[in-house]
């Protein structure tokens, strides 16, 4: 099954802002947008933004998402240690019926 | 507290078969779909399956179709994955997470509640 697409990495500088993107189609982010997960290395995945790019409760307010098209992005400004994780982006695809992936974006903070 | 407490996983031979269950508390539990994501070792998250509320509407990822079976009992706030003709493929991490705010599959919100995850190895 064809996933979403993530870059497999991004660096960024404490206290920078880094811009991590997923790629799908109009059957998946197109069409109902995408949720974003962090995952910590030894540790279940954390849903820190829903389709509808909103925010559960205990997330931060320096975490933003947004969709262009096809296109979904996660922001985090004032990058601090902890947010050295990987990150997923998910989406329902109608064409499929399942859910997909992205393969991942490890972020590291410099 | 909302929690999802997933067993039964363990080390399996090629062929066998294994079923997991997850049981669910802190939430109720037949308010929303329900799904199993697993996690081969060093790889990322692989979505293997989904129901919805009422077990109506189910969906497998290709790689397990036709070898896995999702169900759930409401009434024990439980969730299983049967899964039969294991490889060594199949071999990670199984998750059992929750839908957020939807009781139907193909209204993905996203899974907002994961639980601790059960091991599986498939190895002779």
């Amino acid at each position: 099954q064809a996933g979403l697409t993530q870059p497999p990495s991004v660096s960024k500088g404490l206290r920078q802002t880094a811009t991590l993107t997923c790629t799908g189609n109009s059957n998946n982010v197109g069409d109902q947008g995408a949720a974003w997960l962090q995952q910590h290395q030894g540790h279940p995945p954390k849903l820190l933004s829903d389709r509808n790019n909103n925010r559960p409760s205990g997330i931060s307010e320096r975490v933003s998402a947004s969709r262009s098209g096809n296109t979904a992005s996660l922001t985090i400004t004032g990058l601090q240690p902890d947010d050295e994780a990987d990150y997923y982006c998910s989406a329902w695809d109608s064409s499929l019926s399942a859910v997909v992936f992205g393969g991942g974006t490890k972020l590291t903070v410099l | 507290e909302v929690q999802l407490v997933e067993s039964g996983g363990g080390l399996v031979q090629p062929g066998r078969s294994l079923r997991l269950s997850c049981e669910a508390s802190g939430f109720t539990y037949d308010d929303y779909a329900m799904h199993w994501v697993r996690q081969a070792p060093g790889k990322g998250l692989e979505w293997v399956s989904g129901i919805s509320w009422n077990s109506a509407r189910r969906g497998y990822a290709d790689s397990v179709k036709g070898r896995f079976t999702i169900s759930r009992d409401n009434a024990k706030n439980s969730l299983y994955l049967q899964m039969n003709g294991l490889s060594a493929e199949d071999t990670a991490l199984y998750y059992c997470a929750k839908n957020a705010g939807s009781y139907e599959l193909h209204y993905f919100y996203g899974l907002d509640v994961w639980g601790q995850g059960t091991a599986v190895t498939v190895s002779s």
